[in-house]
């Protein structure tokens, strides 16, 4: 199946680093995305990861281990606005994309 | 910038009602996508369409149709609206280029709630 599992929430403090895991169980999948939505918003993309490794932009980096089935998503300075649910997305078939139920982040001063 | 943008952000039906979400994007993508957002169960796909008049299902099909007469649109109908369906509906465009990832990108979502 296409299993994709998020921890459900987590809390970090304002300026941190927090690392949000993804986790799947798939062998279809030849791609990793990474979506950040706003409550109430649209989810817009942040990053993706086809080879294993450490993708980096700016204070955001994800991490792709194919063989082991696992991601992450980097935050780094964490500010109050990173506040948001992130969604781990396989991609299957260069177009679709499986998503998981997200993680949500909050930010504390 | 890309804009896909939805015909509704909120609609409120009654069960039995045949029910049409609209979606539009900018960009000239080939791939669009339905898709419902419901806690806890993340985002799941309805349908894609990779080209005008071309479908297939997604994960979740049943009580859905759609329908693209146009590249730049995309529909999703609910035939007769269930309270089951009562979610937040997300459309989503791509480029497609062989062998290669495109970002998916959203529109706003449309709240329905079916009574």
């Amino acid at each position: 199946g296409q299993n994709i599992d998020q921890p459900t929430e987590m809390t970090a403090t304002e300026g941190a680093i927090v690392q949000i895991n993804c986790t799947y169980q798939t062998s279809g999948f030849n791609g990793l995305f990474w979506y950040q939505q706003h409550a109430g918003e649209a989810p817009t993309f942040l990053s993706y990861n086809v080879l294993d490794g450490l993708e980096e932009k700016g204070r955001f980096s994800s991490f792709l281990s194919r063989s082991k089935g696992y991601s992450y998503l980097l935050l780094k300075e964490l500010q109050m606005k990173d506040s948001a649910s992130y969604l781990c997305a396989g991609g299957l078939n260069f177009n679709k994309f499986y998503f998981g139920s997200g993680t949500k982040l909050n930010v504390k001063p | 910038d890309v804009k896909v943008t939805q015909s509704s952000r909120y609609l409120v039906k009654r069960t039995g009602e045949k029910v049409f979400l609209e979606c539009v994007q900018d960009m000239d993508h080939e791939n669009m996508f339905w898709y419902r957002q419901d806690p806890g169960l993340g985002l799941r796909l309805i349908y894609f369409s990779y080209d005008v008049k071309m479908k297939e299902k997604g994960d979740i099909p049943e009580g859905y149709s759609v329908s693209r007469e146009k590249k730049e649109r995309f529909s999703l109908i609910l035939e007769s609206a269930s309270t089951n369906q009562t979610s937040m509906y997300l459309c989503a465009s791509s480029q497609y280029r062989d062998r290669v990832y495109n970002e998916q990108f959203f529109g706003p979502g449309t709240r329905l709630t079916v009574l």
